[in-house]
């Protein structure tokens, strides 16, 4: 069965640490793989998406996911994160259409 | 264009009423979509419409009736609704071929 499932619930960070938050996938198949972002109020954003190739994928606002097939993992990156980096991240696989969502992780950056 | 438009934002119900949700897309996806998201938990998937036909149905309760009208449309239509059914109801598009799914703002549902 298809599954997603995501270790941090809760991550408290200060400005300019580096963040992972882990994601890790099972599905039988091509598997294509998401990192959305949730902001506080606003709606679910695309930050990047895997799909075949280079295994590190680069995505919006400094936010890069390496895929380790071995591991089944997608876990992802920033370098040094801002304040306005504070929302919910959730992770997806899908094959053609059904998106799975992992349970997410939410982010709060302390300035 | 290149967002989902939901209507209503806010939708307030009583048990034995019956309303609709729509959605709208122009973008030319041929997938559209509906989830569901309870407070603090990740979006689930309801419905799956690909070329305007049913493709998925998540066993959702008969209370919760799909509609496709056309290529950039989709309809849910809800009747005899419980409390905890109350959750933000996301409508979702995308391509046909994989490339992530581009979300509405949802309508936030509350069933009295």
């Amino acid at each position: 069965a298809q599954s997603v499932s995501q270790h941090n619930h809760h991550v408290i960070l200060s400005e300019a640490a580096s963040l992972e938050l882990g994601c890790n996938y099972s599905y039988g198949g091509t598997v294509n793989l998401f990192w959305y972002v949730q902001y506080p109020g606003q709606h679910l954003q695309l930050l990047l998406k895997y799909f075949s190739g280079d295994p590190l994928v680069k995505g919006i606002k400094g936010f890069e996911a390496e895929f380790i097939k071995s591991k089944f993992s997608f876990n992802l990156r920033k370098p040094s994160v801002q304040w306005s980096d504070t929302a919910e991240y959730f992770c997806a696989c899908s094959g053609t259409y059904k998106y799975i969502f992992g349970t997410g992780t939410r982010l709060k950056v302390l300035a | 264009d290149t967002e989902v438009t939901q209507t209503p934002k806010h939708l307030v119900m009583g048990m034995t009423n019956k309303k609709s949700l729509k959605c709208e897309q122009h973008m030319g996806h041929r997938a559209m979509y509906w989830y569901k998201q309870k407070a603090k938990k990740p979006p689930e998937l309801m419905f799956v419409y690909s070329y305007e036909k049913l493709s998925i149905n998540e066993s959702v309760p008969s209370r919760f009736s799909p509609e496709c009208p056309n290529s950039s449309l989709l309809n849910l239509h809800l009747h005899a609704l419980q409390p905890e059914d109350s959750a933000l109801y996301l409508c979702a598009s995308s391509q046909v071929k994989p490339s992530g799914i581009l979300f509405g703002p949802g309508t936030r549902l509350t069933v009295l």
